[in-house]
């Protein structure tokens, strides 16, 4: 069974550009959520898509976006770019909303120059 | 606020030896426990979890991790270390209770092995 699929791996991106990242996950599995990970802030919650609606949201400014497709794939957006938005961008899937574990891919590094 | 705490930033242990890293957590109810590592380019794999029940639990690769209600902790062990154990090692909770299950991560701490 192939695991959670992210892509691109890596990008680099200039300040003011938009950028969008991909995430297949685990077949079968309908929960997707998009964690940002810096060295600074650790691991921080972006958001959750199941059944191709947003169910959770954290607290990022809304230049963030998402979306889930009826495959289950899900792409997030940013932007307007800006040098902060550099990080591992992690995807996780589960089976269903609630569900209690979450397996992740390997993530998109970013970086904005 | 909910938090997770892992006081050590890094540890250095020499291969063989003991290993114990420490959580901590600030919740107002017994959320969900994980422990979550990370190697060097990789996402996230997950080494163990606690919903209820017995205290101590056992995960992959060797490691277990004890419930500490009355201390608000969740210390991952593990009795001997290899040098593939170089690792990011992430503690994580989550809500209990519905369906919000965004987990909330502490910082994170850095495990290097010497030979």
């Amino acid at each position: 069974k192939a695991g959670v699929t992210q892509t691109p791996r890596y990008l680099i991106k200039t300040r003011g550009q938009q950028v969008t990242l991909s995430c297949s996950p685990i077949s079968g599995h309908r929960s997707v959520s998009w964690y940002q990970q810096t060295p600074g802030q650790g691991l921080q919650f972006l958001f959750e898509y199941f059944s191709e609606t947003q169910r959770n949201k954290g607290n990022f400014p809304g230049r963030f976006s998402g979306r889930q497709f009826s495959n289950s794939r899900s792409e997030m957006n940013v932007s307007t770019l800006e040098l902060g938005d550099s990080a591992l961008y992690l995807c996780a899937s589960r089976w269903a909303f609630g569900d209690t574990e979450a397996f992740f891919g390997q993530g998109t590094r970013l970086t904005v120059v | 606020a909910q938090s997770v705490t892992q006081p050590d930033i890094h540890i250095t242990v020499s291969e063989g030896a003991s290993l114990e890293l420490r959580c901590n957590y600030s919740y107002g109810a017994t959320p969900y426990l994980f422990w979550y590592v990370q190697s060097p380019g990789q996402g996230l794999q997950l080494l163990l979890k606690y919903f209820s029940g017995d205290t101590l639990v056992q995960g992959i690769k060797g490691f277990e991790a004890e419930f500490k209600r009355s201390q608000s902790s969740f210390n991952l062990r593990k009795p001997s270390v290899h040098w593939s154990d170089a690792a990011e090692y992430f503690c994580a909770v989550a809500n209990p209770a519905g369906n919000n299950r965004k987990l909330i991560w502490g910082l994170g701490t850095s495990l290097a092995v010497n030979p």
